[in-house]
């Protein structure tokens, strides 16, 4: 079966330091990946998506990037954390085209800028 | 650009009774699915019920289903004989038939359960 892991599950960095969220997934192969920022009363903001190793669309400009160095794993990054850049994101995958079309996600990583 | 509403930032039921929340969303497309999913305490995101635009039968899913009015932009969902596990935020989406890349969310609807 498939399922998908994020980690950190909670983490609290100072402003200007480094971030790296990790994401994989397990019982499938070249899934569609995503990175979801959650906003209190604001739903799901789509940071990044990707289709496949090295292929990464961004979604909103901002601060963070995404890389997708193998085909089940992707990661959430900053140089430089900004206050704005707390909150909770989700990682989900979603199976290629033709599929049922569900976005399956991660138990989210909650991150807390000082 | 696609928008999902869900006008109700709250709700509450008594356990056992039915609830219904809100949601509408705007698009010009014809072919789109529509998705409820479920974030509890534990905060880890499950679909719920999905429904595909073409399909005029509304989807079922035991005690969830929806009220899916195409010309009225609307996807309510129902929730029938409600658990004490049903507490939750609520997140209605839009996906853009099976060949778009972004789900749009809307802003959530928490839901309460009171015994």
């Amino acid at each position: 079966s498939q399922t998908i892991h994020q980690w950190p599950a909670t983490l609290v960095q100072p402003v200007g330091s480094p971030l790296s969220l990790e994401c994989t997934v397990e019982g499938t192969s070249n899934p569609n990946l995503y990175w979801y920022r959650q906003a209190a009363g604001r739903g799901l903001q789509l940071l990044f998506y990707s289709v496949g190793i090295g292929q990464i669309s961004s979604e909103v400009p901002q601060n963070l990037s995404a890389s997708r160095p193998q085909d089940r794993q992707f990661i959430l990054s900053s140089k430089k954390l900004l206050l704005s850049d707390s909150g909770f994101y989700l990682c989900a995958w979603l199976q290629g085209e033709g599929n049922t079309g569900e976005l399956f996600f991660g138990e989210g990583s909650r991150l807390t800028v000082l | 650009a696609q928008t999902v509403t869900q006008s109700q930032p709250e709700m509450s039921v008594q356990e056992a009774e039915t609830v219904t929340l809100s949601c509408t969303y705007d698009t010009s497309e014809s072919d789109y699915y529509l998705f409820w999913y479920k974030q509890p305490p534990s905060r880890q995101m499950i679909l719920v019920i999905r429904q595909e635009a073409y399909k005029q039968q509304n989807a079922t899913e035991n005690r969830f289903s929806v009220n899916f009015q195409k010309a009225a932009k609307s996807f309510s969902l129902k929730i029938s004989d409600s658990q004490l596990g049903d507490a939750a935020m609520y997140f209605c989406a839009y996906r853009r038939n099976n060949y778009g890349q972004n789900f749009v969310f809307g802003p959530g609807t928490r839901l309460s359960v009171l015994p």
